[in-house]
């Protein structure tokens, strides 16, 4: 598995459940941050938490971090059928700058 | 207040000719970085600028690979000479500072720029 790895590659809900998403990776890290992709256009920021965070929570966002585990967790509560996007986490390890490490994302679709 | 910016959005060469896009990060965000995905694999890391110098270039493919940024402004990313491999999505992303060690701040992604090399 490479790093920042997420899990599922594709997940499928109606519209008002909950979607949860995970993410693991290898070295330590400074930060994880999430982004959404719509079809066809850029990345968008969603959340970023630090590694001396365990969770953060940004209106239907629901981040968790377990460095123990180097692994994260992305929950959207009350899914909306405008959530249909693509997911990624990414990671800026321990002492090696800014660079961002992806994962291959989850595809998530919300049906109405 | 406009968010990352980058030009073309769209750009379809053939093999062998060259290719220049731009990025024009957050108005003041000395930090800049390139990031490329090529069909089926994940984003990749191509470099990093502060200000305008080259804090980690560590992720350029090769030498046909040249970036800039003149002036601490918008960077400009050139292949010369494109080879079908190069063919994805170029994204540029900015962030206001560089955390280092204290930890790092969100970078913010333009659109990105879809190259096709035939």
């Amino acid at each position: 598995s490479q790093q920042g790895e997420e899990d599922p590659q594709a997940l499928s809900i109606q519209e008002g459940e909950n979607a949860t998403m995970n993410c693991s990776y290898k070295t330590s890290i400074n930060n994880l941050q999430w982004y959404r992709q719509n079809s066809g256009r850029g990345l968008v920021h969603l959340i970023l938490i630090r590694s001396n965070e365990r969770e953060k929570h940004s209106g239907r966002l629901r981040v968790t971090l377990d460095t123990s585990k180097k692994s994260s967790s992305l929950l959207i509560t009350a899914s909306r059928a405008a959530d249909t996007a693509s997911y990624f986490c990414a990671t800026d390890a321990y002492n090696a700058g800014n660079m961002l490490t992806f994962g291959g994302g989850t595809r998530l679709m919300v049906k109405p | 207040e406009a968010g990352v910016t980058q030009f073309p959005s769209h750009s379809v060469i053939e093999k062998g000719q060259t290719v220049t896009l731009r990025c024009d990060p957050i108005s003041g965000h000395d930090n800049l970085y390139w990031y490329r995905r090529v069909m089926g694999k994940e984003i990749k890391f191509l470099l990093h600028f502060v200000k305008e110098s080259k804090q980690d270039e560590s992720g350029m493919p090769n030498n046909r690979f040249l970036a800039e940024r003149t002036g601490g402004t918008y960077s400009t990313l050139k292949v010369q000479p494109a080879e079908l491999e190069d063919s994805g999505v170029y994204f540029c992303a900015s962030s206001q500072d560089y955390g280092g060690l204290a930890g790092s701040y969100e970078q913010y992604f333009g659109p990105g720029t879809r190259l096709t090399v035939t």
